[in-house]
């Protein structure tokens, strides 16, 4: 019973495909997170997700698209993936948003871009 | 913007040495304060927090304390172990209800 799950764990693909990423959790929360992590292991927010409704973009490129169909869901589409965007994505969430929540992160999904 | 520093890596010690890993921040409010660790090849585990000034946060032998006046949350465990070799990182939240992380101690334990 996985509380925040994310597929595929490893993404192995060339320079202008486009790929997705998924994430779900478990732990009936309301607000969802997509993190990256370079190759230095610097982390990073990209964007949050409370109640299906886009709170935080954090100057990503428009390449990167979250979707959340339901708020058990919270998706990252790249379209014309360039070399830098090589790096371990990951999603959290936490129970309303607020500064004082636990985030509860994810096992990552290491993308690699060649 | 509100920024985290912390202690720079890597960090090496002896089992049962003690630990500290120093970490900073700059805010403009009040944030909540929060130590994760990442142990190899998985995702973060939120290790402790503090939520307001003064407050201790522990778990697993760690702690650290929400120090207003001089904007710290330094990390301490008294006897470390080898099953505590990770990468810790300091974390920052308020507002914006983003964290924001310093970049990551990496700690080595050599039995």
């Amino acid at each position: 019973d996985t509380a925040v799950s994310q597929t595929p764990k490893y993404l192995v693909t060339q320079m202008g495909n486009d790929k997705s990423i998924k994430c779900e959790q478990n732990l009936g929360h309301d607000t969802m997170y997509w993190y990256k992590q370079d190759s230095k292991k610097f982390l990073k927010i990209m964007f949050s997700y409370n109640n299906k409704e886009l709170i935080i973009n954090e100057t990503v490129p428009n390449r990167f698209s979250p979707k959340s169909p339901d708020k058990a869901h919270l998706n990252l589409h790249i379209n014309s993936l360039e070399l830098g965007d090589s790096a371990v994505y990951f999603c959290a969430s936490s129970s309303s948003g607020r500064s004082t929540d636990t985030q509860y992160f994810g096992p990552g999904t290491r993308l690699t871009v060649l | 913007g509100d920024s985290v520093t912390q202690m720079e890596g890597p960090v090496t010690l002896s089992e049962e040495a003690c630990l500290t890993i120093n970490c900073t921040y700059t805010a403009t409010g009040y944030p909540s304060l929060f130590w994760y660790v990442q142990y190899p090849g998985e995702g973060l585990q939120l290790l402790l927090k503090a939520t307001k000034a003064d407050d201790k946060g522990s778990n697993k032998g760690f702690e650290a304390t929400y120090r207003k006046e001089t904007t710290s949350f330094h990390l301490e465990k008294g006897s470390v172990q080898v099953s505590d070799s990770a990468v810790y990182f300091c974390a920052l939240c308020q507002g914006a209800q983003k964290l924001v992380f310093g970049q990551g101690t990496r700690l080595t334990i050599n039995p």
